[in-house]
């Protein structure tokens, strides 16, 4: 069951400024990895990924970075608006098994103020 | 078509109830899963399916049982559930060459009573 009080890690920035959430990952052999945005009452929704022979992607206001010698994943958002307040997951696996299913990490909630 | 449809969208059952949630994908993914999600918590594996087979279960009480009729659908038969057992039920799918294309559905967000 849940711990009575047990809050997400949150994130609090003003519209406008970049936000940074970090991730840290536990299996060294994860060689792709996926950043997901998740509204109250709504699924999970793809926001961008990386593989591990890069260390860096970039899409639309968003980058990921990857430093696979300290196993952390972090998640950049550029001019960060009122409609990007969500809760964010890191999501890890291992593609060249036949597992091919996701780990999701804790989660961060990110909260824009106006 | 880029979604993954689950219904419903909200479930109520008694503990001694059976109801089934139902996934639909028409992306061509052959790889179809399992999460359930509890307040405040990441997603957490149940099942995958892959070319309509199952591949993993980890470890999930018999009282949910997945079924896989073909390659769009999948369901999730629930039967003698417990309070505990409420939270969102996450339905997903991927590619099957490559480990990319994950996409979740909504959800269906269940309560037991």
């Amino acid at each position: 069951g849940e711990s009575v009080g047990l809050h997400l890690p949150t994130l609090s920035v003003q519209e406008g400024d970049n936000s940074i959430i970090n991730c840290a990952y536990s299996n060294s052999a994860s060689d792709y990895f996926i950043w997901y945005k998740q509204e109250s009452g709504k699924g999970p929704q793809f926001i961008i990924d990386i593989r591990s022979n890069m260390d860096k992607r970039q899409g639309q206001r968003v980058t990921v970075l990857l430093n696979k010698t300290v196993k952390h994943l972090s998640l950049q958002i550029a001019a960060t608006q009122p409609g990007d307040s969500a809760v964010y997951f890191c999501a890890e696996t291992v593609s060249d098994t036949g597992r091919r299913a996701l780990t999701f990490g804790s989660g961060t909630r990110l909260q824009v103020q106006p | 078509d880029t979604e993954v449809t689950q219904t419903p969208k909200h479930l109520v059952m008694g503990m001694t109830n059976k109801k089934s949630l139902k996934c639909e994908q028409h992306m061509g993914h052959r790889a179809m899963y399992w999460y359930k999600q509890k307040a405040k918590k990441p997603p957490e594996l149940m099942f995958v399916y892959s070319y309509e087979k199952l591949s993993i279960n980890e470890s999930v009480p018999s009282r949910f049982s997945p079924e896989c009729p073909n390659s769009s659908l999948l369901n999730l038969h629930l039967h003698a559930l417990q309070p505990e057992d409420s939270a969102l039920y996450l339905c997903a799918s991927s590619q099957d060459a490559t480990a990319g294309g994950y996409t979740f559905g909504s959800g269906t967000r269940l309560t037991v009573v």
